[in-house]
């Protein structure tokens, strides 16, 4: 059964600094990662997608790697600002076949702090 | 325009009440989703729909049920209400390649927040 694990579970850091959130997941047969971000009280809102094939995905300043053969992620994040504040969620499609939905970790929460 | 639209957006309800809330999507996507968001904030998925075929349903209590009456909305009932039932429920939408998903981003919507008392 394929788990998500996002380290850490919670984040601080002061405005500008650069960041890495973490993703981990038990089985290497996805067919493609991705990165939300949920606003307290909101939906998810997508920031990037990759492919399996992929290594890794730009987006202003978003950049987000993938290792498939090792199971791991992580999101880079430029120059925080404070409107980066919220919880990043990582997810994988698992090779199941037909239309299959998200397998969704827990949640990097994250604070940058003006 | 709203992509991917949910209401209610807040629903307090009794024990034992039967409710629905309700999914639109006017991407012209053919694949929506329901996920559950529990209080601990672990969003995990409950069905996605293709066609009006059910493609997957997790091991959800079959008082849960998905209902489409077309390509755009997916609807989700709930029977007998409980209190384990109180989260978040989100809807989301993907078009459907035939092959693998590789390229399905999915859309959500805002949220149905649940409470039942």
């Amino acid at each position: 059964k394929q788990e998500v694990t996002q380290i850490p579970a919670a984040l601080s850091v002061p405005e500008g600094e650069n960041l890495v959130l973490n993703c981990s997941f038990t089985d290497s047969a996805i067919y493609n990662l991705q990165w939300f971000r949920q606003d307290p009280g909101k939906g998810l809102t997508s920031l990037l997608l990759i492919q399996s094939s992929q290594r890794e995905q730009t987006s202003g300043r978003l950049n987000a790697s993938l290792d498939k053969s090792s199971g791991r992620s992580t999101l880079y994040i430029a120059a925080s600002q404070p409107g980066d504040s919220a919880t990043y969620l990582c997810a994988v499609t698992y090779s199941g076949g037909g239309a299959d939905g998200l397998t969704f970790g827990k949640g990097t929460h994250l604070i940058i702090q003006p | 325009d709203t992509a991917v639209s949910q209401t209610p957006k807040y629903l307090v309800t009794q024990m034992g009440n039967d409710k629905s809330i309700k999914c639109e999507q006017n991407l012209g996507h053919d694949t929506m989703y329901w996920y559950k968001q529990d209080s601990k904030k672990f969003l995990k998925i409950m069905f996605s729909y293709n066609n009006k075929e059910l493609i997957i349903n997790e091991t959800v209590p079959n008082r849960f049920s998905p209902k489409s009456p077309d390509k755009a909305h997916l609807n989700l009932h709930i029977n007998s209400l409980e209190l384990g039932d109180s989260a978040v429920y989100f809807c989301a939408s993907s078009q459907y390649t035939g092959g693998p998903p590789a390229l399905e981003t999915q859309y959500f919507g805002p949220g149905t927040r649940l409470l039942v008392l």
